[in-house]
């Protein structure tokens, strides 16, 4: 059974880094792509960003390229976001997905979704 | 405001066939192909069709997508009650260098 799950903190400070983890089990992350995508209270899908599980070939939203890192781990086969500087419009639910295996670089499996919220 | 333009909602009575639009330009669906998710509320999204019209594994053949120039459809056959939700498009946007989603469509189930 494929699982994705995201974890990391649910409230983060204004200006502080956002980090998360998205765990993998049941399919490799290994030849695949994987991607972030966030959705904000009551508002519409966001595309983050994606990354070649090898670390290689990676796109980021150019609204938040200077501001956002992905990473892969292959060995755990986990992947990661980093958001800095984050604000208060950048409270969201974060969703980590990978790609279907048949639909390039778009999300085919995904995670529950974990809200994160900006807040002092 | 989207870059892919979809109605904000749309609804059928069970059995019906409903379709969903979504309009956008040359640099995102005109030269690249579109997918379609539907995302149950309170429930993380789900790939109902990839490139412009195929559907993963254990999707019904009550959901079918198509494409012409740069717009695009996702249309349900046999309408069911299961099948409100929120459905969103999606495409790689050349002049962007991103992938743009649709603002979404909310589908009712009369």
């Amino acid at each position: 059974q494929v699982q994705l799950q995201e974890s990391g903190p649910g409230l983060v400070k204004p200006s502080e880094t956002l980090s998360l983890t998205c765990t993998v089990s049941g399919v490799s992350i290994t030849g695949h792509y994987v991607s972030w995508i966030r959705q904000p209270p009551g508002k519409g899908l966001e595309w983050i960003g994606y990354m070649y599980y090898s670390g290689g070939s990676a796109n980021y939203n150019p609204s938040l390229k200077s501001r956002v890192t992905i990473s892969v781990d292959r060995s755990q086969n986990q992947f990661f976001l980093n958001l800095y500087s984050v604000t208060a419009a950048d409270t969201a639910v974060y969703y980590c997905a990978r790609d279907s295996g048949s639909s390039g670089y778009f999300p085919g499996y995904w995670g529950q979704g974990i809200l994160v919220t900006v807040s002092s | 405001q989207s870059v892919l333009t979809q109605p904000p909602s749309a609804s059928g009575t069970p059995g019906q066939r409903v379709p969903i639009s979504c309009s956008g330009g040359i640099s995102n669906i005109g030269g690249n192909y579109v997918y379609w998710y539907q995302q149950v509320p309170g429930t993380a999204p789900k790939l109902l069709i990839y490139n412009n019209s195929q559907r993963p594994s254990g999707v019904p053949d009550r959901f079918s997508g198509s494409k012409s120039g740069t717009s695009a459809s996702l249309a349900i056959s046999g309408l069911r009650s299961e099948d409100e939700a929120d459905y969103y498009c999606a495409a790689w946007d050349d002049s962007l260098s991103t992938v743009v989603f649709g603002g979404g469509t909310k589908l009712t189930v009369l």
